[in-house]
């Protein structure tokens, strides 16, 4: 069974970077895509992006490059950086696998998922 | 940008049929997944690939696709199943979402 657990500080300052790391628990880092996905407070689900382990990736335009996903295949990490946060990117951060040999990929294994706060 | 439309809420008795919509461009050539999200929990993958079911989904979830809609059906609705769905799909390698369908159950 995969595990992913975020970690990271719960409270950025406005136009500084978030940083958040996600510990996957598998076998292998190795033909998936890792996926983030962010959910502000009452809203719904918004895709941020994905990495592919070769490192193919793709970003939610709406993000407008401040977003970048990076791999670390020796510690088995994940980790989601967000540059020039505002008070809009307080939201629940999840980091997502999929179950491998499918694409577009699927959103199979979802982490707890971590509060993260831009105070106004 | 493309946008993937549903239904804000839906209610129905327990034992009745549930039927979540989702619709937007070209829906038949694209491939959908369905997430069942609870109060205070991380969503859950019900459906994938427009009606394939991950291991350990109940039999009551099925989707499919017509035209420009795609259906999230559940059958036998339990109070269990009280939950946020949200439709996703892929346009252009981006990532899209629904804005979600509350499901109650009473």
């Amino acid at each position: 069974q995969v595990e992913l657990r975020e970690s990271g500080p719960g409270l950025v300052r406005p136009s500084e970077t978030l940083s958040l790391t996600c510990s996957v628990s598998s076998v292998s880092m190795y033909y998936y895509y890792y996926i983030w996905v962010r959910q502000p407070p009452g809203k719904g689900l918004e895709w941020i992006g994905y990495m592919f382990s070769s490192g193919t990736s793709s970003y939610n335009p709406s993000l407008k490059s401040r977003a970048s996903i990076s791999l670390d295949m020796s510690k088995n990490q994940v980790s989601l950086r967000l540059d020039s946060v505002t008070p809009a990117d307080t939201a629940v951060y999840y980091c997502v696998r999929d179950a491998g040999a499918m694409v577009p990929p699927s959103f199979d294994y979802w982490g707890q998922g971590i509060q993260v706060t831009v105070p106004s | 940008s493309f946008d993937l439309t549903q239904t804000p809420s839906v209610s129905v008795s327990p034992g009745q049929t549930a039927t979540i919509a989702c619709s937007g461009d070209d829906m038949e050539n694209k491939l959908t997944s369905w997430f069942q999200q609870r109060t205070g929990q991380s969503p859950v993958l019900v459906i994938h690939q427009n009606d394939k079911r991950p291991s350990g989904i109940s039999e009551r979830f099925s989707g499919s696709i017509s035209g420009n809609t795609a259906t999230l059906t559940i059958n036998e609705a339990q109070t269990m199943d009280e939950a946020d769905y949200y439709c996703q799909t892929w346009d252009n390698y981006l990532g899209v979402f629904g804005g979600g369908t509350k499901l109650t159950v009473l």
